[in-house]
């Protein structure tokens, strides 16, 4: 089953410290593509950085930088210098490319709130 | 440039009533998304438009929920005789395409969605 898992409902980071969001993954399919989003509270709906399963290197995007642990499965965000702006909900996704589907299957999010 | 549309982006119904959600997807995105965000949860699929085909429609909750889109263009979701758990918030999403020789996808952008409340 196409699965993914972030085990962290909240998260408390101080200010310009740097904080990681878990994410494990199922997937059968050797071909995928693993995204985080970042949801303010208004609701929106932000990208934020994106690992295929054949890239070498682990993405990195600014401040946002993604641990991309193949072999056990795991996509985890760094968010280094950690912003008041930055607390929001944060969404793992992914997308497997070896079947006819479009869609990106989401876990149910991690909350991070920044403290000043 | 412009993004994601979506309207209305409040949407208060009566028990039983149809509703009608449009979305404009950014110019030149061959592909389009639709997904349901409950209270508290994370996104869950729809359907995706490819061009104006639907090729996977498994995510449609049941029969009272259908989606067209028009070419490359404009969609939207229709719900007939909604019911109260048909609340949440309706994202649409667009992207390039779905696949390239590197298996990458394009990263979809989402409009700010329709906030849907069944009385």
């Amino acid at each position: 089953a196409q699965k993914i898992t972030q085990t962290q409902p909240g998260m408390f980071v101080q200010e310009k410290e740097a904080v990681t969001l878990d994410c494990t993954y199922d997937t059968s399919d050797p071909s995928y593509g693993l995204f985080w989003y970042k949801q303010p509270s208004s609701g929106e709906m932000i990208f934020l950085i994106y690992q295929g399963s054949y890239d070498q290197q682990n993405a990195t995007e600014g401040r946002y930088s993604l641990n991309f642990q193949k072999a056990r499965k795991s996509a985890n965000l760094v968010i280094s210098a950690s912003q008041l702006g930055d607390s929001a909900m944060y969404f793992c996704a992914m997308m497997n490319y070896g079947g006819s589907q479009g869609n990106l299957i989401f876990g149910k999010g991690t909350k991070l709130s920044v403290k000043p | 440039g412009a993004g994601v549309s979506q309207s209305p982006s409040n949407k208060v119904t009566e028990k039983g009533k149809d509703v009608e959600l449009r979305c404009d997807p950014i110019s030149g995105h061959t592909a389009l998304y639709w997904y349901r965000q409950r209270l508290g949860q994370g996104l869950e699929f729809l359907i995706y438009f490819q061009g104006n085909s639907a090729p996977d429609k498994s995510g449609l909750p049941s029969d009272r929920f259908s989606a067209e889109r028009t070419g490359e263009s404009v969609s939207t979701l229709t719900i007939q005789r909604t019911q109260q758990e048909d609340s949440a918030v309706y994202l649409c999403a667009s992207s390039l395409h779905i696949r390239s020789n590197r298996g990458i996808d394009q990263p979809q952008h989402f409009g700010d969605g329709t906030r849907l409340s069944i009385l």
